[in-house]
């Protein structure tokens, strides 16, 4: 059974001190890690897809990195906007199923 | 690009009542459309993957008769939630997943109460 666990369960950051979240995996053959930002009350933004181990991505403050067990998203220099929490998933190899299994998240909070 | 709408936001039925909900891809042709519900404070939890034209796959333990699953058209899914009850009050997300790509956008939600 795939699973995604997600740490910190919640970061609380000042206002441009820079930090990672964490995302552990176990699927049977991925084909890709996502992550997603969800606002309270609202649906997941997309935000990244990685494919392979070494794989980098990046967006504004953000940037995800991918590794055969786990990935992280680096949030540099962050601002009280990007208070939010963080989803990771990841979709498993084979046929034509394309269902993602999610992590609980981690809920930044960034204070100004 | 890659935006998807619900419809309602909110609702709010009596019990007994049923209640439909509607995902709609607006720039992009959807083969497979999700829906999920999310409980306060918790993670998204896959309810059914439908696809054009086909009949819904549900997750285990989801009453199929219970929530309806109409993907009519490559931009069009419904949710009905027949015979409503207070223990379905939920946040419900559907997502569509881009033809021929991996990523799946979602919609903003549908805030379901049910009194």
């Amino acid at each position: 059974e795939d699973q995604v666990t997600q740490s910190p369960e919640a970061l609380r950051l000042q206002e441009g001190e820079s930090s990672s979240l964490n995302c552990s995996y176990t699927v049977s053959g991925l084909r890709g890690l996502f992550w997603y930002r969800q606002d309270p009350g609202k649906g997941p933004e997309f935000l990244f897809t990685l494919y392979s181990a070494g794989e980098e991505k990046e967006k504004e403050r953000l940037k995800a990195t991918l590794t055969k067990k786990e990935s992280f998203l680096h949030i540099t220099a962050p601002k009280p906007e990007d208070s939010a929490t963080y989803l990771c998933a990841v979709q498993a190899r084979g046929g034509s199923n394309y269902k993602l299994t999610f992590g609980k998240g981690t809920l930044l909070t960034v204070n100004p | 690009g890659a935006v998807v709408s619900q419809h309602p936001s909110r609702v709010i039925c009596k019990s007994g009542t049923s209640v439909k909900i509607e995902c709609r891809s607006l720039d992009f042709q959807a083969t497979t459309m999700f829906w999920y519900r999310q409980f306060p404070k918790q993670s998204l939890m896959l309810m059914a993957t439908s696809n054009e034209g086909s009949k819904a796959t549900y997750e285990q333990g989801v009453e199929k008769d219970k929530f309806l699953i109409n993907h009519a058209s490559l931009t069009l899914s419904t949710l009905t939630v027949t015979s409503a009850h207070p223990e379905d009050s939920s946040f419900y997300i559907c997502s569509a997943r881009v033809q021929d790509s991996l990523e799946q956008y979602f919609g903003p939600g549908t805030r379901l109460t049910v009194t």
